[in-house]
């Protein structure tokens, strides 16, 4: 099966600095892969996602970027702010699976 | 259009007994999904359902766990004779294609005395 690892596990950035996260794979099938943030307490909500037929996708602040023949993917956010404090998930998987993977997290801090 | 509902929230268990969580997914997905969450770690897949049907619950121990996504009605995830490593934070997500983008609940979180 797929293994998703994912690095660092906490994250520390001041205000306004960028952060970057980032996500290895195994199965060279997965053709998805989701990134979610989730807030202390909360449900993961998805951030921004990026299929296998594309390199980057942005979305204002936050990018992410997909190296096929390296199997792995980043998460890239700028101008961090305090609010973008969470835990990120990324995930990996395909349309002809049954499940997502996820990696085990990062804990992102953003300092004011 | 409601999101994914998980009820109950919270849930405290005493040992041996049993534990049912729900989920209603968003109107119009039939795709649902469970997940375990431990402190401080990832979520871990459980069940892969569609309507009467489980698809994929090679992330489910064997013993003790169920699931079920009936006709009409919730999904129901039934964990018995609970112990406390059970206790976890339980997360439902709906999609309404199969391996296209997850909406989560809130999650149940279970709590095993």
């Amino acid at each position: 099966g797929e293994n998703v690892e994912q690095h660092p596990s906490t994250l520390s950035v001041q205000e306004g600095d960028s952060a970057v996260i980032k996500c290895t794979y195994s199965d060279s099938a997965s053709n998805y892969f989701p990134w979610y943030k989730q807030e202390l307490g909360k449900r993961p909500q998805l951030i921004i996602d990026i299929r296998s037929n594309v390199g980057e996708k942005k979305d204002q602040r936050i990018a992410v970027t997909l190296n096929k023949t390296a199997k792995h993917f980043s998460l890239h956010i700028t101008e961090t702010q305090p609010e973008d404090s969470a835990v990120y998930f990324c995930a990996a998987g395909k349309n002809t699976g049954n499940q997502f993977y996820f990696g085990t997290g990062t804990s992102l801090t953003v300092i004011p | 259009n409601a999101g994914v509902m998980q009820n109950p929230r919270h849930l405290v268990r005493r040992r041996g007994q049993e534990a049912r969580l729900r989920c209603s997914p968003m109107k119009g997905h039939s795709h649902v999904y469970w997940y375990r969450q431990l402190p401080e770690e990832g979520l871990k897949f459980m069940v892969y359902l569609q309507k009467e049907n489980i698809i994929d619950e090679s992330g489910m121990p064997k013993e003790r766990f169920s699931a079920e996504f009936p006709k009409e009605g919730p999904s129901i995830l039934r964990i018995q004779q609970v112990v406390r490593g059970d206790s976890a934070a339980y997360f439902c997500a709906s999609s309404p294609f199969r391996a296209r983008e997850l909406f989560f609940g809130e999650g149940s979180r279970l709590t095993v005395l």
